[in-house]
C-alpha cells in the first residue's frame, strides 16, 4: 500500500500570512501516460465531512478560493492557504488515488490561528 | 447533490450492523462510490469501493474480509454491511462519491456521516 506522510502534524499561522502543508508519498503518483499526479487534498472542519479542495495535485475545486493552491509531483507535494483567513482552520488531508485501491490518506494536518 | 447515511447506532462486540446511504441530485447509477470512516479524534481510513454496475468492489485490507459493498442503482442507494464488529470499528461512516471520469478516484462528494458505536 501507498503510505502518505503529511509534516507537519500542525501549524499555527498569523491571519493573513501563509500556511504550508507539505505531504510525501512512499510512491510516485505520477502517471507517466497521462502526466498527471493522482492526489487529492481535503480539508475538514470540527463537526463536518470532509471538503474537496484540490485534485489532481493542482487543479482547485469548483467555488474553492483561489488562495488555496496544490502543487509538486512524483512523491512530494504541498497545498499553500496563500493568505490564511479565519473561516481555514480546519484538518487537512491528503489522499492518494494511484492505481487500483486501497486509496489512502495522509494523517492529517491541523491549522490554527497563532 | 446530497448523500444520507443511516443506520449507525450502538452494538456490541461481535454483532453486525447495515449501513445505507441514500444519494439524490445526481444519476447514481452512473457513479463510483465509496465508505469512508474516520475513528473519533482520528483521520480518515479508505473502507470500500463499489463500481457504478458493481463489476468491481474493493476493500481495505484492514476489514479481513467482513464487510460488504453494494447497491441499489433503482433504489439510488449504497450499503454497507458490517459483520463481526469490533471495538476497532468504532467510527463516523461516510458514504462519498466519485466523480465519474476514468481514473479519478477521489471524492468530490460526501455525506454527513453516521456513528458507528461498537461496546459491550
Amino acid at each position: 500500500d501507498i503510505v502518505m506522510t503529511q509534516s507537519p502534524d500542525s501549524l499555527a499561522v498569523s491571519l493573513g500570512e501563509r500556511a504550508t502543508i507539505n505531504c510525501k508519498s512512499s510512491q510516485s503518483l505520477l502517471y507517466s501516460s497521462d502526466n498527471k499526479n493522482n492526489l487529492a487534498w481535503y480539508q475538514q472542519k470540527p463537526r463536518q465531512p470532509p471538503k474537496l479542495l484540490i485534485y489532481w495535485a493542482s487543479t482547485r475545486e469548483s467555488g474553492v478560493p483561489d488562495r488555496f493552491s496544490g502543487s509538486g509531483s512524483g512523491t512530494d507535494f504541498t497545498l499553500t492557504i496563500s493568505s490564511l483567513q479565519a473561516e481555514d482552520v480546519a484538518v487537512y488531508y491528503c489522499q492518494q488515488y494511484y492505481g487500483t485501491p486501497p486509496w489512502t490518506f495522509g494523517q492529517g494536518t491541523k491549522v490554527e490561528i497563532k | 447533490v446530497q448523500l444520507v447515511e443511516s443506520g449507525g447506532g450502538l452494538v456490541k462486540p461481535g454483532g453486525s450492523l447495515r449501513l445505507s446511504c441514500a444519494a439524490s441530485g445526481f444519476t447514481f447509477s452512473t457513479y463510483s462510490m465509496n465508505w469512508v470512516r474516520q475513528a473519533p479524534g482520528k483521520g480518515l481510513e479508505w473502507v470500500s469501493s463499489i463500481s457504478p454496475s458493481s463489476s468491481y468492489i474493493y476493500y481495505a485490507d484492514s476489514l479481513k474480509g467482513r464487510f460488504t459493498i453494494s447497491r441499489d442503482n433503482v433504489k439510488n442507494s449504497l450499503y454497507l454491511q458490517m459483520d463481526t464488529l469490533s471495538a476497532e470499528d468504532t467510527a463516523v461512516y461516510y458514504c462519498a462519491r466519485e466523480p465519474p471520469n476514468w481514473g479519478s478516484h477521489y471524492f468530490d462528494s460526501w455525506g454527513r456521516g453516521t456513528l458507528v458505536t461498537v461496546s459491550s
